[in-house]
């Protein structure tokens, strides 16, 4: 079946540091990839999504592009800021919604 | 952006007593919504799939019989957790997306302790 394999972390990083998590998928037939975000003490939101193969979904200074010849949807952002401090998760949609197994992201000021 | 409601946000219950817990979503028909567990630290573990009108969908390893899924319109699905034991005890989310492939909206969760 579909799977996402996701970098576990947890991942500290000064501001303005790069990040980058690493999404890597498992899929039949050609799904929808999304990362999601939760802050503290609150819900999943989304973060931005890509629903075909070269899209690139960008929000908040962040950016993924899908790449089905690799299967990964990896997350970048150029500087990070404290208020990035969350757990991301990467997520596959098709008939199902399914999650990695999410990153745990500190910034540092 | 949309917003699925989720009740109750806490909830405390005596084992052996049977829980259930409400998703809507408010400003949009949900003609899917998922039910998934989170454990401390880990994951979504996604539990069910369910569709307006249609039997849940169970992932493998979760009973269907304890956990027992009502999608009765395009706006409120329920998750009833029957006979619950302290291993119940966690924290329930629920989301809910228009059609495959549309980013879903979650609700904040509930957290169910069972005593």
């Amino acid at each position: 079946g579909n799977s996402v394999t996701q970098m576990e972390g947890p991942v500290t990083l000064s501001e303005e540091a790069f990040l980058t998590i690493n999404c890597t998928y498992t899929a039949t037939g050609y799904p929808s990839l999304f990362w999601y975000v939760q802050y503290p003490g609150e819900g999943l939101q989304l973060l931005l999504k890509a629903t075909k193969a070269d899209d690139k979904g960008s929000n908040k200074g962040f950016e993924a592009t899908y790449r089905k010849e690799t299967t990964s949807f990896h997350l970048e952002k150029g500087s990070v800021q404290v208020s990035d401090s969350a757990v991301y998760f990467c997520a596959l949609s098709d008939y199902k919604l399914s999650f990695g197994a999410g990153t745990t992201v500190t910034v540092r000021a | 952006g949309a917003v699925v409601s989720q009740h109750p946000s806490r909830v405390i219950c005596k084992s052996g007593t049977s829980v259930k817990i409400e998703c809507r979503s408010l400003d949009f028909q949900a003609t899917t919504m998922f039910w998934y567990r989170q454990f401390p630290k880990q994951s979504l573990m996604l539990m069910a799939t369910s569709n307006e009108g249609s039997k849940a969908t169970y992932e493998q390893g979760v009973e269907k019989d304890k956990f027992l899924i009502n999608h009765a319109s395009l706006t409120l699905s329920t998750l009833t957790v029957t006979s619950a034991h302290p291993e119940d005890s966690s924290f329930y989310i629920c989301s809910a997306r228009v059609r495959q492939g549309d980013e879903a909206f979650f609700g904040q969760g509930t957290r169910l302790t069972v005593v």
